[in-house]
Order: structure tokens, then C-alpha cells, then sequence
């Protein structure tokens, strides 16, 4: 079975906070993804990383930054946390497309990570 | 960029068989159809893909008409663990550019006893 893991279940930071979210996957996949998930709003791509040091902007990457420096490890990285970055995390893995890049095939997602700014 | 609409919500109650809608008028020529599930607390899950016509798996069907502006997600005999939100997803395995990768609000399924 595929496993995403994600450091934490529950994060409370502070506003100004540099805030590091980590996920790993065990399936050797290219691709990786973070997104955030609001009430009302579904999922929101913020970053997605088709290969180790590659990475493309989503929907939302303002106020975000990335890191991966191996295969298995993607982290997403809030520079100076603020209030409305407070939400649900979540990191997802799949294959490749047939050509490289991202691709709309099965993605595997971690359980998530809910983040609170106070 | 194809999007998807499908119903807020929906009810119903255990042992029917639960059809959901998905409506996308602007799907390209190399769009495949995924859709996902999630319970509360939890990631989505991959449920179903399909490209055309009908795809089965032991969890559900996907019909897909000719013209493919729609597909229906088709829950048999569901049960009060089928509570979740189902998501439409659209999108072409080739596109580089991550524009497949484009989560709605999803349709949240309530299965009353």
C-alpha cells in the first residue's frame, strides 16, 4: 500500500512564525503535491513538485514556499505564518504523466495536517 | 481549464443506489474523469477514472456519455460508511502545467439509517 505521511496531525503557531510542514511517501512517485482545504472553498492546489528540486506554482502559492531535496520528502514552508493561513494541509504523491510533469492519475494523500495562527 | 459542477449535497439512505452528477461542459479531447472521496479528518481517496462509456471497479461505476460533458458516479447499495464528500475531477494526464489538478467544492452525501 502507499503511504503519505505528514509530521503532524494538530500545529498551533504563532503569527510571524516561520512554520515547516513535512511529507514523505513511500512509492518512489515524481510527483508531489500540497494543498489547503477551507470550508466551502474544496481543495486548493498551493504547490505541486514533478521531480526532486522542481517545483510549480498552483492556485494559491502566495504566502508559500516548497522544498525537495529527495524523492520521498516535500515540504511546504509558511516564511512568516499569518491568520489566514490558518486550515487544513494536505500532501498528496502519484505517478508521473506518460511524458513527465503532473499528471490527473490516482493521487495517494496523507491524512492531513490542521493548522491553527493565533 | 475544464470546470466541473456538481450538486452541493444530497441524501439518501442505505441500500439504495446513490447517482451523482457531474457536469463538464468544456472537457478537452485528452481529459480523463477522476473521481475521489473523503471523509471527515481524513485525505481523498481515488475512487474511479474513466476516459468514455462505462467504467466499473469493485467500488463503483462511472458512465460517461458520447458527448462527455457529463459523468455520473454510481454508488450501489450504499451504507451509512458511504457518508463522505465525492469529488469530479477533470483533467489530461499530459498537461504539464498542473491545471488538471482542480478540487470544486465536491458533493457531500448524507446516508440516513
Amino acid at each position: 500500500d502507499v503511504k503519505v505521511t505528514q509530521s503532524s496531525r494538530y500545529l498551533v503557531k504563532r503569527t510571524g512564525e516561520k512554520v515547516f510542514l513535512e511529507c514523505v511517501q513511500d512509492m518512489d512517485h515524481e510527483n508531489m503535491f500540497w494543498y489547503r482545504q477551507d470550508p466551502g472553498l474544496g481543495l486548493r492546489l498551493i504547490y505541486f513538485s514533478y521531480d526532486v528540486k522542481m517545483k510549480e506554482k498552483g492556485d494559491i502559492p502566495e504566502g508559500y514556499s516548497v522544498s525537495r531535496e529527495k524523492k520521498e520528502r516535500f515540504s511546504l514552508i509558511l516564511e512568516s505564518a499569518s491568520t489566514n493561513q490558518t486550515s487544513m494541509y494536505l500532501c498528496a504523491s502519484s505517478l508521473p504523466s506518460l511524458f513527465g510533469g503532473p499528471s490527473s492519475y490516482e493521487q495517494y494523500f496523507g491524512p492531513g495536517t490542521r493548522l491553527t495562527v493565533t | 481549464l475544464a470546470k466541473t459542477t456538481q450538486p452541493i449535497s444530497m441524501d439518501s439512505y442505505e441500500g439504495q443506489e446513490v447517482n451523482i452528477t457531474c457536469s463538464h461542459n468544456n472537457i478537452a479531447t485528452n481529459d480523463y474523469i477522476t473521481w475521489y472521496q473523503q471523509f471527515p479528518s481524513q485525505g481523498p481517496r481515488f475512487i474511479i477514472q474513466g476516459y468514455k462509456t462505462k467504467v466499473t471497479n469493485e467500488v463503483a461505476s462511472l458512465f460517461i456519455p458520447a458527448d462527455r460533458k457529463s459523468s455520473t458516479l454510481s454508488l450501489p447499495r450504499v451504507s451509512l460508511s458511504d457518508t463522505a464528500v465525492y469529488y469530479c475531477l477533470v483533467g489530461d494526464p499530459l498537461d504539464n502545467a498542473g491545471n488538471m489538478l482542480t478540487f470544486g467544492g465536491g458533493t457531500r452525501l448524507m446516508v440516513k439509517p
